[in-house]
């Protein structure tokens, strides 16, 4: 069963650590993309990689960046936690331009104190 | 540019009776459109999604969904809800013609199955 992991499910971090969310998908997809979702502004997205060492910025990349060292891996990086970055976030992959939709991580919910 | 639409946040439905939960777009070419559930604390799975050919498409767990071009609607339907049904559910849209977008997911509909 092919899948997208995210590897923790919950967190909590102090504001001002430096925060890695970790996510790994089994699919050999060309696509991976980190969204955050907050209760009543739906899925918004914050960077995306069509290729490895490649990132674009999605619609809210700021405090964040990414990391894709390796086609199955790719990071999220909150450089210094702030309480505003509380938030499920939300890692999927596509193997192609759209036909076959994105495959969705769990989620990690995080919570910034 | 491409936008969606879900004009309820919630829907409220009484077990066995029919669903329907509602999706609006806004694109420049043809649409990719997909639906997808979201059960608590989990990641969205794929219900069902219209790419080409009949407007009548038929996904997961008895859902189905219309692509009405005119309309330009994509409404998910269901003709019996259970209880099970209850979940957050997430319309999506990618402009074909725009080569390079990525999919813009609406704000999610809260259904609930009321036994």
């Amino acid at each position: 069963d092919v899948k997208v992991t995210q590897s923790s499910r919950y967190l909590v971090k102090r504001t001002g650590e430096k925060v890695f969310l970790e996510c790994v998908q089994d699919m050999d997809h060309e696509n991976m993309f980190w969204y955050r979702q907050d209760p009543g502004l739906g899925l918004r997205l914050i960077y995306f990689s069509y290729d490895v060492k490649m990132k674009e910025k999605g619609d809210i990349p700021e405090g964040y960046s990414v990391s894709r060292e390796k086609k199955e891996r790719f990071s999220l990086i909150l450089e210094s936690a702030s309480t505003n970055q509380t938030s499920m976030y939300l890692c999927a992959s596509s193997l192609d331009g759209g036909v076959n939709g994105y495959t969705f991580g769990s989620g990690t919910r995080l919570t910034v104190v | 540019a491409q936008s969606v639409a879900q004009p309820e946040d919630q829907v409220n439905v009484a077990e066995g009776n029919p669903l329907t939960v509602k999706c609006t777009y806004s694109v420049s070419g043809n649409p990719y459109l997909f639906w997808y559930v979201q059960y608590p604390n989990r990641g969205l799975q794929f219900l069902l999604k219209y790419i080409t050919g009949d407007n009548l498409v038929k996904g997961s767990y008895g859902f189905e969904a219309e692509f009405n071009k005119s309309q330009t609607s994509f409404h998910l339907k269901k003709p019996s809800a259970l209880v099970s049904d209850s979940a957050l559910y997430f319309c999506a849209v990618r402009d074909t013609d725009n080569y390079g977008q990525n999919f813009v997911f609406g704000p999610g509909t809260r259904l609930s199955v009321l036994p």
